[in-house]
């Protein structure tokens, strides 16, 4: 069975610049997550979609952050514009229906 | 806000039972206790998870207390591979709420 995919795995960006992370999940997963991981802490959840609905989004600074899950399936997750301590790794999870989370290999930012 | 309290870090012999602790004195009567480890630069990864008994798989056992309190972790034989940040979540099943990661203990395994 595929795993939890994500690209980039690395990105290098200067302050004010935009990216974007992509997922694809496990195939049937109907829900999906986003955290990030500051280095030396646990991750924090930012986004939760179930299906191509949103239930949690009460961490997301939506000011600069946004996330879309089309079709059910793929996920991107964009910064912009990007601040210095928005530096961490973005996780991709997901699970059938809300239980046991399945990870991706993450992308680390670095904003400069 | 994570629910649960442990400790740093912590010290294993290779061989010998890691037993990693948790608190979660504020637990309520229909979360579970859920267990993840993170190997450095990877994706956190599932471990176990358990209600009120102890439980039991391919990885590692699970020992929650009479009161559901607390939590044990524990790997029997840990091998150098086991050597990463190992965190403890309660949380309702099959439910919307949040996984709250908290900062984790960091075992170090020792040849």
């Amino acid at each position: 069975e595929a795993g939890v995919a994500q690209s980039p795995r690395y990105k290098i960006i200067e302050k004010r610049q935009s990216v974007a992370f992509w997922c694809n999940p496990i195939s049937g997963h109907a829900t999906l997550y986003w955290y990030q991981q500051i280095l030396g802490q646990g991750p924090k959840l930012l986004i939760q979609f179930q299906n191509n609905g949103v239930v949690d989004d009460s961490q997301l600074p939506k000011d600069r952050f946004s996330a879309e899950r089309l079709k059910g399936v793929d996920s991107t997750l964009k910064i912009q514009p990007a601040k210095l301590e928005d530096s961490a790794v973005y996780l991709c999870a997901s699970s059938l229906i809300s239980n046991e989370q399945f990870f991706g290999p993450g992308t680390r930012l670095t904003v400069l | 806000d994570a629910k649960t309290t442990q400790p740093t870090s912590m010290d294993c012999a290779e061989g010998r039972a890691a037993n990693l602790p948790c608190n979660h004195s504020t637990i309520s009567g229909n979360e579970y206790v859920y267990w993840y480890r993170q190997i450095h630069s990877q994706g956190p990864q599932y471990i176990i998870h358990g209600l009120k008994n102890n439980e039991t798989n391919e990885m590692a056992s699970l020992i929650i207390t009479e009161d559901r309190k607390s939590s044990t972790l524990i790997l029997p034989h840990a091998t150098l591979r086991d050597t990463a940040v190992y965190y403890c979540i309660v949380r309702v099943q099959y439910n919307f709420n949040k996984f709250y990661f908290g900062s984790g203990t960091k075992l170090n395994v020792k040849p």
